[in-house]
């Protein structure tokens, strides 16, 4: 296990529901991470916190939101998705920086939500 | 398009041989890492490779950063099959502001 749990880890949904993907981590980190994997595609950066501050919002649709309350939790609020958003979600942590420094800290991944939209 | 190349996309492996898969970018990258994913699994970090030219190892993995910091390489030795899976790599420039993945290498052996 590396510290970092989400749940649930599968959820089906049609397009007009709401829905929230919860992801803590056990690790004592300060920045979150969500990221969404396809298939045959890279790995795609949504959100970042650093230290509960978003500094990466990269281009997502507003029909997901993310919130960070602390430094320990991450929540994605999924709402009116489409079939093209089913894909596997996954929450990481690392150390928390300065500025972005975070970015050559390790990351941590979750076991991921499989997410499928109906 | 895509900021971080990585060839082959599959990797058909005999038990026993050595591999080496490769990852590509057009600018100058800050640092590389690479991540190892399981089938069914999570990605999990590697290694992190920052100076030009640097080489690490860790038991059979050999990680090179190029000399012009545009390119690195993973290269397995005598191949096991827990090593199956898919490996990515992520860089990172000033300009990008985070790390960039590239698509991954699905490595498959055949005993």
């Amino acid at each position: 296990e590396t510290g970092v749990t989400q749940t649930p880890r599968h959820l089906v949904m049609g397009m007009t529901n709401k829905k929230s993907l919860k992801c803590e981590q056990h690790l004592g980190h300060n920045a979150m991470y969500w990221y969404k994997q396809s298939a045959k595609k890279p790995l795609e950066l949504m959100f970042v916190y650093n230290f509960k501050e978003q500094t990466e919002n990269n281009s997502v649709p507003s029909r997901f939101s993310p919130e960070c309350p602390n430094s320990s939790h991450l929540f994605l609020h999924l709402h009116t998705l489409q079939p093209e958003d089913s894909a596997l979600y996954l929450c990481a942590s690392s150390q928390g920086s300065s500025g972005r420094d975070y970015n050559y800290n390790e990351q941590f991944f979750g076991p991921g939500t499989r997410l499928t939209v109906l | 398009g895509q900021q971080v190349m990585q060839i082959p996309q599959y990797q058909h492996v005999q038990e026993g041989e050595d591999f080496t898969t490769y990852c590509n970018s057009s600018t100058t990258l800050s640092n590389i890492q690479w991540y190892k994913q399981r089938p069914g699994g999570h990605p999990v970090f590697l290694i992190q490779l920052v100076k030009s030219g640097e080489v690490k190892k860790q038991k059979r993995l050999t990680f090179q950063f190029g000399e012009a910091k545009k390119n690195s390489s993973l290269h397995i030795t005598a191949t096991q099959t827990t090593d199956v899976g898919t490996y990515f790599c992520a860089g990172l420039t000033d300009s990008w502001g985070k790390l960039q993945f590239g698509a991954g290498t699905q490595v498959v052996v055949t005993p």
